[in-house]
């Protein structure tokens, strides 16, 4: 059964950047058909897609963070990172690493980490 | 930009009733490709329901999708106790507000 293990600091300082590593077991992160994601959640403004990645280094972000977020894989360790750097308060949010499945149908978040709280 | 609005946001009910959430697109979705998530106090989001109305692995038959275009619903007939949780509609990587199922 596919798992997601987000990691990394959970308190960052103002204007600095946020690093976190999700690290994905029983399965490959090589898999094709699938994006590597992170969403964030606040009560401020709920669920909110971060950006996605494949296996192939593809990337997309929200239009609202792309200047601010990188996305990197590692496929040899199993792992995914996101940076967002220049935090500011808004950043604090819990943060979660997800799978993204691309079907004819639509593309779904199939399987989800538990989330990581950063504050800033 | 799309924005998915859920109605209504809060849904008082006992187990046993049948709960009807709503999500509206701002566009016309030309494939039906929305997902519904539930997300209990703690937990990460999972999902229920993509493609509309196509559960997802292991997902109970009383959890049903339909709707297309603009407007999709999400049934749960006859609540269970561990149904009651947030429930959140998703196309792409926009998510709606959220729906909460509280227990009357």
């Amino acid at each position: 059964q596919l798992h997601l293990q987000e990691s990394g600091p959970g308190l960052v300082k103002p204007s600095e950047t946020l690093s976190l590593t999700c690290t994905v077991s029983g399965g490959s992160i090589r898999s094709d058909g699938f994006y590597w994601t992170w969403v964030r959640q606040s009560p401020g403004r709920g669920l909110e897609w971060i950006g996605s990645i494949s296996y192939t280094g593809e990337t997309y972000y929200t239009s609202s963070l792309k200047s601010r977020v990188t996305l990197s894989i590692d496929t040899s360790e199993n792992q995914l990172s996101l940076k967002v750097n220049s935090v500011t308060a808004a950043d604090s949010s819990l943060y979660y690493c997800a799978r993204l499945k691309t079907t004819v149908a639509g593309n779904f978040f199939d399987s989800w980490g538990q989330g990581t709280l950063v504050t800033v | 930009e799309l924005v998915l609005t859920q109605s209504p946001g809060t849904l008082s009910l006992s187990p046993g009733e049948s709960a009807t959430l709503s999500c509206r697109a701002s566009q016309s979705l030309t494939i039906d490709a929305l997902g519904w998530y539930q997300q209990k106090p703690g937990q990460a989001p999972r999902l229920l329901i993509y493609g509309a109305s196509t559960r997802a692995a292991g997902i109970p038959d009383r959890f049903s999708g339909s709707g297309s275009g603009t407007d999709f619903t999400l049934t749960i007939s006859r609540l269970e106790p561990e149904d009651f949780a947030v429930y959140y509609c998703q196309r792409n990587g926009w998510f709606g507000p959220g729906t909460r199922v509280d227990i009357k």
